[in-house]
């Protein structure tokens, strides 16, 4: 079974609209953390927020918030206001109680001005 | 500043020959990471080391070897032996405690003809 399932290959957003990025994980551990990342076209990945499976309340860095569902194991990137530099892929990741990654397939986005 | 580095950012190869990627951290971290990436595709693990002079074969080790002789260094061979070398190579490493979000270097595209 996949760790990490992203549904959404792709994805269109107009320029300062908000949007949804998908994830869904699959972990018997009590303990993990959930990751989002972003990738531009020149490869290097950036890390953008990051939810623990014992945290409250869901994560915000700026513009980006975790909406974590813990029942429904599913830990969706939300990005208001949506600027052209926001297209990229955007990679969901979960780290379980072992140092180990698993990475999802990722969501390309494009920004419409 | 601090970071990880890899080089060279482009690398061509001739079929039959071992080649060895350069990744060098500055971050103080525990923990080093090799994924490959294919073209439209997510990130898979090929090797990670949680300590010097220890590491651990990922999901695709098979072709590949790794050493961790100082805690900066954590260079990759991809030997003749892997058969489809081709693809876009990303170093990662995060600290063993917290959240261990993982830092990443601007990687290595390699190209095998």
């Amino acid at each position: 079974a996949q760790k990490i399932t992203q549904t959404q290959p792709g994805m269109f957003v107009q320029e300062k609209e908000a949007v949804t990025l998908d994830c869904t994980y699959d972990t018997s551990d009590p303990s993990y953390g959930l990751f989002w990342y972003k990738q531009p076209s020149s490869g290097e990945m950036i890390f953008l927020i990051y939810q623990g499976s014992y945290d409250q309340q869901n994560a915000t860095e700026g513009r980006y918030s975790l909406n974590f569902q813990k029942a429904r194991k599913s830990a969706n990137l939300v990005i208001s206001a949506s600027q052209l530099g926001d297209s990229a892929m955007y990679f969901c990741a979960m780290r379980e109680s072992g140092n180990q990654f698993y990475f999802g397939t990722g969501t390309s986005l494009t920004v419409i001005p | 500043d601090g970071g990880i580095t890899q080089s060279p950012k482009y690398l061509f190869r001739k079929e039959g020959q071992n080649v060895t990627l350069s990744c060098e951290q500055n971050l103080n971290h525990d923990a080093m990471y090799w994924y490959r990436q294919d073209p439209g595709q997510g990130l898979r693990l090929i090797y990670y080391s949680q300590i010097v002079n220890d590491f651990q074969k990922g999901d695709i080790a098979e072709g590949y070897s790794v050493s961790r002789e100082k805690k900066e260094s954590f260079p990759l061979t991809v030997t003749s032996a892997q058969k489809n070398p081709t693809a876009f190579y990303l170093c990662a490493s995060s600290t063993s405690r917290g959240r261990r979000e993982q830092y990443f270097g601007p990687g290595t595209r390699l190209t095998v003809t």
